[in-house]
């Protein structure tokens, strides 16, 4: 009864190949986002995604597609990897009333990516 | 734009010390404020929240935080620590209109038995 989970939990992989990380949450939510924890654990968000709909697109490189099949889930797409690139990809979710968070974001365990 | 900052960076503490950790942001409107805890290898988890209302939040395993907001902070506390409380403390904001989490850069709290 996870309420958001991520797969894989680790990944390794070479650069220059493309990945993709997949969260899904049980919730209800309305609105998903990823985080990217560098390795000095400084949390940055990257995208957030309401009723499938984009709405937080970070300065992150065009590289890093995120992709919201429905509002439960929420999955992570990057291509030719560089060793910038690792780090703890978070996903979290939450329900967003108006114009701001009244609810609190729930988060999944992390990817660990490793680009070799 | 919105900042939070931590700026106490590794704190270590005896087991039943008093803990208090920083948090300043720097946002002009109205803020939601959070707390949360990474233990280590494990995924964030919220301590507390604050709103609006009461400024003395309490929130789980007998952690506290104070907003005062004509210094822009929200400091948690703790009364006596536990060797368990070792781990990776967040602060977080977000304002009317931002739905993302801005978070300050963690405070790495070490519990010594």
């Amino acid at each position: 009864d996870t309420a958001v989970s991520q797969t894989p939990k680790y990944l390794v992989t070479q650069m220059g190949n493309d990945k993709s990380i997949k969260c899904e949450q049980n919730l209800g939510h309305d609105t998903m986002y990823w985080y990217k924890q560098d390795s000095k654990k400084f949390l940055k968000i990257m995208f957030s995604y309401n009723n499938k709909e984009l709405i937080i697109n970070e300065t992150v490189p065009n590289r890093f597609s995120p992709k919201s099949p429905d509002k439960a889930h929420l999955n992570l797409h990057i291509n030719s990897l560089e060793l910038g690139d690792s780090a703890v990809y978070f996903c979290a979710s939450s329900q967003v009333s108006g114009g701001s968070i009244t609810d609190t974001q729930y988060f999944g365990p992390g990817t660990r990516l490793t680009v070799l | 734009a919105q900042s939070v900052s931590q700026h106490n960076h590794h704190v270590i503490l005896s087991e039943a010390a008093s803990l208090e950790l920083g948090c300043n942001y720097s946002y002009g409107g109205t803020v939601n404020l959070f707390w949360y805890v990474q233990y280590p290898g494990q995924h964030l988890q919220l301590l507390l929240k604050y709103f609006s209302g009461d400024p003395l939040v309490k929130g789980i395993k007998g952690f506290e935080a104070e907003f005062i907001k004509s210094k822009f902070s929200f400091n948690l506390r703790k009364p006596s620590v536990q060797w368990s409380d070792t781990a990776e403390y967040f602060c977080a904001v977000n304002g009317a209109g931002r739905r993302a989490l801005t978070f300050g850069s963690g405070t790495r709290l070490q519990v010594q038995p």
